[in-house]
């Protein structure tokens, strides 16, 4: 069965702090993976990642792919305290829809 | 544009009872889908639509209904409410399946 595991579950870092997000995935069939945000409601589309190797930037976060070893990081450096949110990774399996990932609850203190 | 919209914003129903939960975009994405988000789940897929007429299960489709007559409106029926059907729902809209989802505000709905 496919799945997507996240890691940590939750998080409790301060301000100006790096933290590491972790997504690993099996699947049968991968097309791409994506990163979201959830603040109060509704996600908002962070990454979407295709390729081994090639980091995808915006702003303090970034993300990487790694298909050979099916997992992806989200790294978010100088963290602020608008950066608290569920941080979610899904995967597009070619099965025309997208699979999600638990969320890692990350709790930026200031 | 004003991107998906879902109405309504709450809702608290009676075990028994029918309802449906709307959901439109303005964004003429061909593929829509509706989602339930539960504590430490994250978002399952309930059903999707890969265009107007066209519909299919997602993961946890029983006790749940959905239509696509037009491009726009892709509404959720509960046919016969439950406690279990107690979360927040999200509908999410892309140009095409596998491309970025756009997703509405949400309804949270509680069954009684």
């Amino acid at each position: 069965e496919d799945k997507v595991v996240q890691s940590p579950l939750s998080l409790v870092v301060h301000e100006g702090d790096t933290v590491t997000l972790n997504c690993s995935y099996e699947v049968t069939n991968f097309r791409s993976l994506l990163w979201y945000k959830q603040e109060k409601k509704a996600p908002t589309f962070l990454f979407m990642l295709t390729s081994s190797g090639i980091e995808k930037k915006s702003g303090r976060l970034s993300s990487i792919l790694d298909k050979k070893e099916l997992f992806s990081i989200l790294n978010i450096t100088a963290t602020q305290t608008g950066d608290s949110a569920i941080y979610l990774c899904a995967y597009d399996n070619y099965g025309q829809n997208f699979v999600f990932g638990p969320g890692t609850r990350l709790s930026v203190l200031p | 544009n004003a991107g998906v919209t879902q109405t309504p914003k709450f809702q608290v129903l009676k075990t028994g009872q029918s309802m449906t939960l709307q959901c439109a975009q303005d964004m003429n994405h061909e593929y829509m889908s509706w989602y339930r988000q539960d504590p430490g789940m994250g978002l399952r897929l309930i059903h999707y639509s890969v265009g107007a007429g066209i519909t299919d299960q997602g993961e946890v489709p029983n006790g749940y209904n959905v239509s696509r007559s037009t491009t726009e409106d892709f509404p959720l029926r509960l046919l016969s409410a439950a406690p279990s059907q107690t979360s927040v729902y999200f509908c999410a809209s892309s140009y095409e399946s596998g491309s970025e989802q756009f997703f509405g505000p949400g309804t949270r709905l509680t069954v009684l």
